[in-house]
Protein backbone atom coordinates (compact mmCIF):
# COMPACT_ATOMS: atom_id res chain seq x y z
CA UNK A 1 0.00 0.00 0.00
CA UNK A 2 1.94 3.28 -1.01
CA UNK A 3 1.79 5.96 1.78
CA UNK A 4 3.40 9.12 1.15
CA UNK A 5 4.11 11.72 3.89
CA UNK A 6 4.85 15.54 3.70
CA UNK A 7 7.15 16.98 6.23
CA UNK A 8 8.65 20.27 6.32
CA UNK A 9 8.37 23.77 8.61
CA UNK A 10 4.73 24.86 9.40
CA UNK A 11 5.59 28.71 9.45
CA UNK A 12 7.29 30.61 6.70
CA UNK A 13 8.34 34.35 6.91
CA UNK A 14 7.26 36.21 4.05
CA UNK A 15 9.53 36.43 0.97
CA UNK A 16 11.02 33.75 2.19
CA UNK A 17 11.64 29.96 0.90
CA UNK A 18 8.70 27.56 1.20
CA UNK A 19 10.66 23.97 1.41
CA UNK A 20 8.49 21.10 1.59
CA UNK A 21 9.49 17.23 1.61
CA UNK A 22 7.24 14.02 0.07
CA UNK A 23 8.40 10.46 1.65
CA UNK A 24 6.96 7.27 0.06
CA UNK A 25 6.64 4.45 1.79
CA UNK A 26 5.31 0.71 0.32
CA UNK A 27 6.22 1.92 -2.99
CA UNK A 28 8.90 3.36 -5.23
CA UNK A 29 9.34 7.11 -7.08
CA UNK A 30 10.37 4.94 -10.34
CA UNK A 31 6.73 3.42 -10.60
CA UNK A 32 5.79 2.69 -14.34
CA UNK A 33 3.82 5.95 -15.76
CA UNK A 34 3.46 7.89 -12.00
CA UNK A 35 4.52 11.34 -11.83
CA UNK A 36 4.76 12.84 -8.34
CA UNK A 37 3.30 16.39 -7.57
CA UNK A 38 2.31 18.88 -5.20
CA UNK A 39 -1.47 20.88 -5.02
CA UNK A 40 -2.55 23.10 -2.01
CA UNK A 41 -5.87 24.21 -0.44
CA UNK A 42 -6.31 27.19 1.18
CA UNK A 43 -8.05 26.71 4.05
CA UNK A 44 -11.70 26.61 3.59
CA UNK A 45 -11.31 27.00 -0.04
CA UNK A 46 -10.16 24.92 -3.30
CA UNK A 47 -7.58 22.93 -4.70
CA UNK A 48 -5.03 24.30 -6.67
CA UNK A 49 -2.48 22.15 -8.71
CA UNK A 50 1.28 23.07 -8.37
CA UNK A 51 3.18 20.49 -10.76
CA UNK A 52 4.67 17.44 -10.55
CA UNK A 53 7.76 15.60 -11.71
CA UNK A 54 8.74 12.59 -13.53
CA UNK A 55 11.21 10.18 -12.34
CA UNK A 56 13.62 11.21 -14.91
CA UNK A 57 13.64 14.56 -13.92
CA UNK A 58 11.01 16.42 -16.42
CA UNK A 59 8.62 18.68 -14.54
CA UNK A 60 5.47 20.35 -15.40
CA UNK A 61 4.08 23.23 -13.11
CA UNK A 62 1.81 25.34 -13.23
CA UNK A 63 1.84 28.68 -15.20
CA UNK A 64 0.36 30.66 -12.67
CA UNK A 65 3.23 29.66 -10.33
CA UNK A 66 6.10 28.96 -12.85
CA UNK A 67 8.38 31.47 -11.62
CA UNK A 68 8.44 30.79 -8.18
CA UNK A 69 8.28 26.87 -8.16
CA UNK A 70 10.61 23.90 -8.40
CA UNK A 71 9.95 20.48 -8.10
CA UNK A 72 12.61 17.89 -7.86
CA UNK A 73 13.21 13.81 -7.04
CA UNK A 74 15.90 12.11 -4.82
CA UNK A 75 15.17 8.36 -6.22
CA UNK A 76 17.86 7.42 -3.75
CA UNK A 77 15.91 8.81 -0.95
CA UNK A 78 12.32 7.91 -2.39
CA UNK A 79 11.52 11.15 -2.07
CA UNK A 80 10.23 14.59 -3.35
CA UNK A 81 10.66 18.00 -2.50
CA UNK A 82 8.86 21.17 -3.24
CA UNK A 83 10.77 24.71 -3.10
CA UNK A 84 8.28 28.34 -3.59
CA UNK A 85 10.06 31.29 -3.49
CA UNK A 86 9.55 34.46 -2.26
CA UNK A 87 5.80 33.51 -0.36
CA UNK A 88 3.16 36.13 0.58
CA UNK A 89 -0.19 35.27 2.73
CA UNK A 90 -1.40 34.42 -0.24
CA UNK A 91 0.54 31.09 -0.24
CA UNK A 92 -1.08 29.92 3.39
CA UNK A 93 -2.44 26.60 2.68
CA UNK A 94 -2.26 23.04 3.28
CA UNK A 95 -0.01 21.00 0.95
CA UNK A 96 -0.43 17.78 -0.45
CA UNK A 97 2.38 15.71 -1.88
CA UNK A 98 0.53 13.32 -4.54
CA UNK A 99 1.11 10.19 -7.18
CA UNK A 100 -0.68 10.79 -10.48
CA UNK A 101 -0.71 8.92 -13.91
CA UNK A 102 -1.86 11.10 -16.50
CA UNK A 103 -3.13 14.22 -14.11
CA UNK A 104 -5.06 11.69 -12.05
CA UNK A 105 -4.55 11.83 -8.38
CA UNK A 106 -4.94 8.62 -7.29
CA UNK A 107 -2.62 8.54 -3.60
CA UNK A 108 -2.43 11.87 -1.48
CA UNK A 109 -0.40 12.85 1.30
CA UNK A 110 -2.42 13.45 4.42
CA UNK A 111 -1.54 17.19 4.18
CA UNK A 112 0.37 19.72 5.34
CA UNK A 113 -0.38 23.28 6.72
CA UNK A 114 1.99 25.65 5.81
CA UNK A 115 1.43 29.67 7.31
CA UNK A 116 3.00 32.29 5.68
CA UNK A 117 3.35 35.14 8.58
CA UNK A 118 5.57 37.27 10.31
CA UNK B 1 -6.19 28.18 -18.40
CA UNK B 2 -9.29 26.00 -19.02
CA UNK B 3 -11.94 27.49 -16.14
CA UNK B 4 -14.17 24.61 -14.41
CA UNK B 5 -17.18 25.52 -12.54
CA UNK B 6 -19.49 23.51 -10.67
CA UNK B 7 -23.08 24.07 -9.84
CA UNK B 8 -24.68 23.92 -7.57
CA UNK B 9 -21.80 24.83 -5.45
CA UNK B 10 -23.68 23.67 -2.18
CA UNK B 11 -27.06 21.69 -2.00
CA UNK B 12 -28.92 20.02 1.41
CA UNK B 13 -29.74 16.63 0.94
CA UNK B 14 -31.44 13.76 2.91
CA UNK B 15 -30.08 9.74 3.15
CA UNK B 16 -31.40 8.22 0.28
CA UNK B 17 -31.50 11.29 -1.85
CA UNK B 18 -30.20 10.91 -5.25
CA UNK B 19 -27.63 13.59 -5.89
CA UNK B 20 -26.67 15.03 -9.21
CA UNK B 21 -23.55 17.65 -9.25
CA UNK B 22 -22.90 19.00 -12.75
CA UNK B 23 -19.07 20.50 -13.58
CA UNK B 24 -18.64 22.74 -16.93
CA UNK B 25 -15.62 22.88 -18.86
CA UNK B 26 -14.91 26.54 -20.57
CA UNK B 27 -13.63 24.39 -23.84
CA UNK B 28 -14.02 21.44 -24.94
CA UNK B 29 -11.73 18.93 -22.67
CA UNK B 30 -13.20 15.21 -24.03
CA UNK B 31 -13.53 12.89 -21.30
CA UNK B 32 -10.46 14.03 -19.49
CA UNK B 33 -12.62 14.82 -15.98
CA UNK B 34 -11.76 13.48 -13.16
CA UNK B 35 -13.75 13.67 -9.35
CA UNK B 36 -12.99 13.33 -5.98
CA UNK B 37 -14.21 13.48 -2.36
CA UNK B 38 -13.12 15.59 0.42
CA UNK B 39 -14.88 15.37 3.67
CA UNK B 40 -13.29 17.78 6.34
CA UNK B 41 -9.88 17.43 7.42
CA UNK B 42 -8.72 14.86 4.99
CA UNK B 43 -7.45 14.61 1.96
CA UNK B 44 -9.51 13.93 -1.27
CA UNK B 45 -10.34 10.91 -2.70
CA UNK B 46 -10.62 9.77 -6.19
CA UNK B 47 -14.07 8.55 -7.17
CA UNK B 48 -14.66 8.50 -11.02
CA UNK B 49 -11.48 9.16 -13.64
CA UNK B 50 -12.14 10.02 -17.56
CA UNK B 51 -15.57 11.24 -16.84
CA UNK B 52 -17.10 8.20 -16.10
CA UNK B 53 -14.56 5.32 -14.88
CA UNK B 54 -15.43 3.97 -10.93
CA UNK B 55 -11.79 4.39 -9.04
CA UNK B 56 -11.22 1.02 -7.94
CA UNK B 57 -13.18 0.26 -3.99
CA UNK B 58 -15.77 3.20 -4.72
CA UNK B 59 -19.07 2.06 -3.95
CA UNK B 60 -21.27 1.92 -7.21
CA UNK B 61 -23.70 4.20 -6.35
CA UNK B 62 -21.39 6.84 -7.59
CA UNK B 63 -21.48 7.45 -11.36
CA UNK B 64 -19.68 9.89 -13.39
CA UNK B 65 -20.99 11.06 -17.31
CA UNK B 66 -20.42 13.80 -19.94
CA UNK B 67 -17.70 14.67 -22.57
CA UNK B 68 -16.72 17.76 -24.63
CA UNK B 69 -17.32 20.53 -21.75
CA UNK B 70 -20.79 19.04 -19.61
CA UNK B 71 -20.47 16.45 -17.00
CA UNK B 72 -22.46 15.44 -14.37
CA UNK B 73 -21.18 13.16 -10.75
CA UNK B 74 -24.61 11.44 -9.64
CA UNK B 75 -24.86 9.94 -6.24
CA UNK B 76 -27.89 7.25 -6.69
CA UNK B 77 -28.71 7.07 -3.13
CA UNK B 78 -26.90 9.16 -0.50
CA UNK B 79 -25.85 8.01 2.61
CA UNK B 80 -24.31 9.55 5.78
CA UNK B 81 -20.60 9.01 4.53
CA UNK B 82 -21.24 10.76 1.57
CA UNK B 83 -21.90 14.39 2.79
CA UNK B 84 -18.56 15.95 1.83
CA UNK B 85 -17.15 18.25 -0.81
CA UNK B 86 -16.70 16.79 -4.27
CA UNK B 87 -14.15 18.60 -6.73
CA UNK B 88 -13.94 18.10 -10.39
CA UNK B 89 -10.85 18.04 -12.48
CA UNK B 90 -9.51 18.38 -16.34
CA UNK B 91 -6.33 16.45 -17.57
CA UNK B 92 -6.66 17.52 -20.97
CA UNK B 93 -4.35 20.57 -20.86
CA UNK B 94 -3.10 21.65 -17.72
CA UNK B 95 -4.46 20.35 -14.56
CA UNK B 96 -7.39 22.51 -12.83
CA UNK B 97 -10.41 21.88 -10.30
CA UNK B 98 -13.39 23.16 -10.17
CA UNK B 99 -14.39 25.46 -7.10
CA UNK B 100 -15.84 22.40 -5.32
CA UNK B 101 -20.08 21.46 -4.41
CA UNK B 102 -20.46 21.38 -0.87
CA UNK B 103 -23.58 18.41 -0.33
CA UNK B 104 -25.06 18.64 3.44
CA UNK B 105 -27.19 17.09 5.31
CA UNK B 106 -31.23 18.71 4.99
Amino acid sequence: QLQLQESGPGLVRPSETLSLTCTLSGGSLNRTHSHWGWVRQPPGKGLEYIGSIYDTGSTNYNPSLNSRVTISVATAKNEFSLRLTSVTVADTAIYYCARLVLGVIGDWGQGTLVTVSS
Amino acid sequence: DIQMTQSPSSLSASVGDRVTITCRASEDIRSYLNWYQQTPGKAPKLLIYAASTLQSGVPSRFSGSGSETDFTLTISRLQPEDFATYFCQQTYSGNDFGPGTKVDIK
